[in-house]
This record gives structure tokens, C-alpha cells and sequence, in this order.
């Protein structure tokens, strides 16, 4: 079974720019849910998505958005760019069940310059 | 908000040690995970831990839940440089997860 797949690997932008990342999830996943790695913060949680519904989401401004399509894959999107914004971003997907066991896929590192 | 903090933050230690690194929390979870990652790969599942008082083992690796489900523990044996990584401690809500920061463990041959 294909694991978690996101795209791009690396991305370099300037400030003001925007991005999109992609994820695909496990085969039969309906829940995909995306995190911001930082050195100093950790693994902080962005949003979650199940069955193209936002379930949840975390305490980031609006510039970061998301959606999930019919098939289970999720984008996240990124726009006006910040130097912060540097990051390994994370997707997970997860049955949804309740011990909520996600599996991750490699990130997708961003500089933003 | 949930939070869960890990220490140490860094461990640096030779072949053949052991160790054990912490999570707590002063809230209670339903469940708690830890994850290893390695540098430029996401973090990979190594145990769902669910009952208070529960311990799991996992080759060397030996996993606790605490009884009251708000803190947990890691105990390595003999570690190895294989077992170097970030080990992360995650607690489990409706349908999301609260990582800690981290513990940084490097073994040296």
C-alpha cells in the first residue's frame, strides 16, 4: 500500500508570494490533516479535513488555508509569504478513528527568502 | 490548550547506553502516540499507548502510559546509532494531535 505522498519536496519563494502544497493520502484515509515544523515551535497543527469538511483548525492566521477533494487528496495554500513561514509542512492521514493513529508523509520544506 | 512538554530536549550518548526520555502533560489523553523522525522524512508511528498503567515493548524500546493518562515515558536499552532521531510524544483529542517539541537523541558509535 503507497504511503503518504506530498509534493513538491522542496519549494524556494520570496515574500508576498503565495504557494500551494499537495498531499495524497493513504488509500482509503479520509482524513488528512496538515502541521507546520519549526525548530522552535515544534510540530504545530494547522488544520484537518475529512470527507472535503474542515473538522478542525488550529491557531494560525487566515493566509493559510486548505481544501480536500472528492478522492481524499488536500491541498494547502499559502498566501502572501512571510520570512516565518520558513517550515517543513507536514500532511497526515488517518482513518479517523478514535485513536486517531496518522501516518505521515516526508514534508514539503519551504524558504521563503 | 493541551500541552505536552518532552524532556530532555537533547540527549547525546555512546553506543550501548540507556535511556529514557519523558512526556507530560497536565491533561489527560485518550490516547498518547510516539513517532520517530529522521532528518528529512515525517515522523513514523512506534506506539499507541491507550490504558493508564499501560506498558508496551517494542524490541528495546519500552513504552509507558502513566496510570492518571497524562504522561508517558521511553526507556531505550543498549541504544544504538541506528535508534538516532526526534522522538516525539503526541496526544491524542477528538480527531487531532498535540506534539510536544521533542527529544533530539544522537548515539555515537
Amino acid at each position: 500500500k503507497a504511503g503518504v505522498t506530498q509534493t513538491p519536496r522542496y519549494l524556494i519563494k520570496t515574500r508576498g508570494q503565495q504557494v500551494t502544497l499537495s498531499c495524497s493520502p493513504i488509500s482509503g484515509h479520509r482524513s488528512v490533516s496538515w502541521y507546520q515544523q519549526t525548530p522552535g515551535q515544534g510540530l504545530q497543527f494547522l488544520f484537518e479535513y475529512f470527507s472535503e469538511t474542515q473538522r478542525n483548525k488550529g491557531n494560525f492566521p487566515g493566509r493559510f488555508s486548505g481544501r480536500q477533494f472528492s478522492n481524499s487528496r488536500s491541498e494547502m495554500n499559502v498566501s502572501t509569504l512571510e520570512l516565518g513561514d520558513s517550515a517543513l509542512y507536514l500532511c497526515a492521514s488517518s482513518l479517523g478513528g478514535d485513536k486517531n493513529i496518522q501516518y505521515f508523509g516526508a514534508g514539503t520544506r519551504l524558504s521563503v527568502l | 490548550t493541551q500541552l505536552l512538554e518532552q524532556s530532555p530536549q537533547f540527549l547525546s550518548i555512546q553506543e550501548g547506553e540507556n535511556l529514557t526520555v519523558y512526556c507530560n502533560s497536565s491533561s489527560v489523553f485518550s490516547s498518547l502516540q510516539w513517532y520517530r523522525q529522521e532528518p528529512g522524512e515525517g515522523p513514523v508511528l512506534l506506539v499507541t499507548v491507550v490504558t493508564g498503567g499501560e506498558v508496551k515493548k517494542l524490541k528495546r524500546l519500552t513504552f509507558q502510559f502513566g496510570d492518571a493518562r497524562k504522561d508517558s515515558s521511553l526507556h531505550i536499552t543498549a541504544a544504538q546509532p541506528g535508534d538516532t532521531g526526534l522522538y516525539l510524544c503526541a496526544g491524542s483529542g477528538y480527531s487531532t494531535l498535540t506534539f510536544g517539541k521533542g527529544t533530539m537523541l544522537l548515539v555515537s558509535p
